[in-house]
């Protein structure tokens, strides 16, 4: 059974440097064609992408936040860490992490989200 | 990047009817790596198709997607209560994971 679980700050200051864990089990990032992303959904708006990281440790961005973004991966621990830098109110959003696959494209096991609020 | 528009923004139908809804590709897409989310208030998207036309693990066969190049449609053959929510499509392509804006479809 594949099961992802999101951690970190819920609440952050404009300009500072979000960092969230995603903590997984029922697969190994060491197996061949696996692979974690991390999705954004602002309130009442839709998913974006903002990263994947696969077995190979090959990493993609989203183009428009490609500069602020890092994606890592610890596969002892089973875990992905997504770090965004200069937060901003803008990126409030529920932060989900979701396992790929390189081969198929999609993400059938998410994470339950967790909503973080940039604000002074 | 690809852009996926999808249509009808919102989608008011009563149970029992049949919903079909609309994404749009600004180019083909390679492989038809095209599938849809249905995603209710609070919960993380649930993926329904992947493939254009391949239903996922446990999802009733009252959901089918089609398609090929740059259109798709997901169709929902006969509403129950519990498919009225929000739905996008994604694609893969050139290493990049997008959605769409997503269709609300709610109750008449």
């Amino acid at each position: 059974q594949i099961t992802l679980k999101e951690s970190g700050p819920t609440l952050v200051k404009p300009t500072q440097t979000l960092t969230l864990t995603c903590t997984f089990s029922g697969f190994s990032l060491s197996t061949t064609g696996v692979g974690v992303g991390w999705i954004r959904q602002p309130p009442g708006k839709a998913l974006e992408c903002l990263a994947v990281i696969y077995w190979n440790d090959d990493k993609h961005y989203s183009p428009s936040l490609k500069s602020r973004l890092t994606i890592t991966k610890d596969t002892s621990k089973n875990q992905v860490v997504l770090t965004m830098t200069n937060m901003d109110p803008v990126d409030t959003a529920t932060y989900y992490c979701a396992h790929a696959d390189f081969w198929n494209p999609y993400f059938e096991h998410w994470g339950q989200g967790i909503l973080v609020t940039v604000s002074s | 990047e690809i852009v996926l528009t999808q249509s009808p923004g919102t989608l008011s139908l009563s149970p029992g009817e049949r919903a079909t809804l609309s994404c749009r590709a600004s180019q083909s897409l390679t492989s038809n790596f095209l599938a849809w989310y249905q995603q209710k208030r609070g919960q993380a998207p649930r993926l329904l198709i992947y493939g254009a036309s391949n239903r996922a693990t446990g999802i009733p066969d009252r959901f089918s997607g089609s398609g090929s190049g740059t259109d798709f449609s997901l169709t929902i053959s006969r509403l129950e209560p519990e498919d009225f929510a929000v739905y996008y499509c994604q694609q893969y392509g050139g290493s990049l994971y997008t959605f769409g804006q997503g269709t609300k479809l709610e109750i008449k």
